[in-house]
């Protein structure tokens, strides 16, 4: 078990509305990272977050946002959900150093109808 | 762009077979190299890390090696059992994006191993 926990594990959401998807990083990791994967596909890339700043972003519209809070949590927050955001999503943690191993959570599976 | 490609899609052995899982990768500027195994429906553990001056890593039955020239790594697991059956992937981490964070996967591989 890594220590990194995201909440909610499963959610359901009509298009539309906005979801907030939480996670907590493994003790001593200042970074968070979050990943969207459709089914059958490898993790993409959405965001990072170091002292409560986006610090890099993949190829995701400006609908995709988050937070890190001064505990080193995050919040992953998508607005107007389209069908196509249906998938699990992924929180990472590792320290600051680019030598550092990431740890997943279980992640959250976003189901939107 | 740097892409991760991963060979074979899906795999089937029988129980006590040993095996090894390929990645590519098309751009050799990576910091390291990271194998995940994911259960289905659910996240990622982490199996073994690779920094790109390192050549191979071991963990039990399991050992992973690196040849960032050709842009490939190989998983070998040793005397597989049914509870290794879950999908593998590869992750590089790019040295131009290091402190992003970012990592770029493979698809995966989805192993079976039969009793």
């Amino acid at each position: 078990e890594t220590g990194v926990t995201q909440s909610p594990t499963h959610l359901i959401k009509t298009r539309g509305q906005q979801v907030t998807l939480r996670c907590s990083s493994q003790s001593g990791h200042n970074t968070v990272s979050w990943y969207q994967q459709a089914l059958g596909q490898g993790p993409q890339f959405i965001f990072q977050y170091y002292r409560e700043e986006e610090n890099g972003r993949g190829n995701f519209p400006p609908r995709f946002s988050g937070l890190q809070f001064p505990n080193y949590s995050s919040e992953l927050n998508v607005n107007a959900l389209e069908l196509d955001d249906s998938a699990l999503y992924l929180c990472a943690s590792s320290r600051r150093d680019r030598e550092t191993e990431a740890f997943f959570g279980q992640g959250t599976r976003l189901t939107v109808v | 762009k740097q892409e991760v490609t991963q060979i074979p899609a899906a795999l089937s052995v029988p129980e006590g077979e040993n095996l090894v899982l390929n990645c590519s990768f098309t751009d050799s500027a990576i910091y390291n190299l990271q194998w995940f195994r994911q259960d289905p429906g659910k996240g990622l553990t982490s199996l073994l890390l690779i920094q790109s001056s390192q050549r191979e890593q071991t963990s039990g039955r399991l050992n992973a090696s690196l040849d960032k020239s050709s842009g490939r790594s190989t998983l070998y697991i040793a005397a597989s059992q049914p509870g290794d059956s879950a999908t593998y992937l590869c992750a590089v981490r790019p040295a131009i994006q290091s402190n992003t964070g970012k990592l770029i996967f493979g698809q995966g591989t989805t192993l079976q191993v039969k009793p």
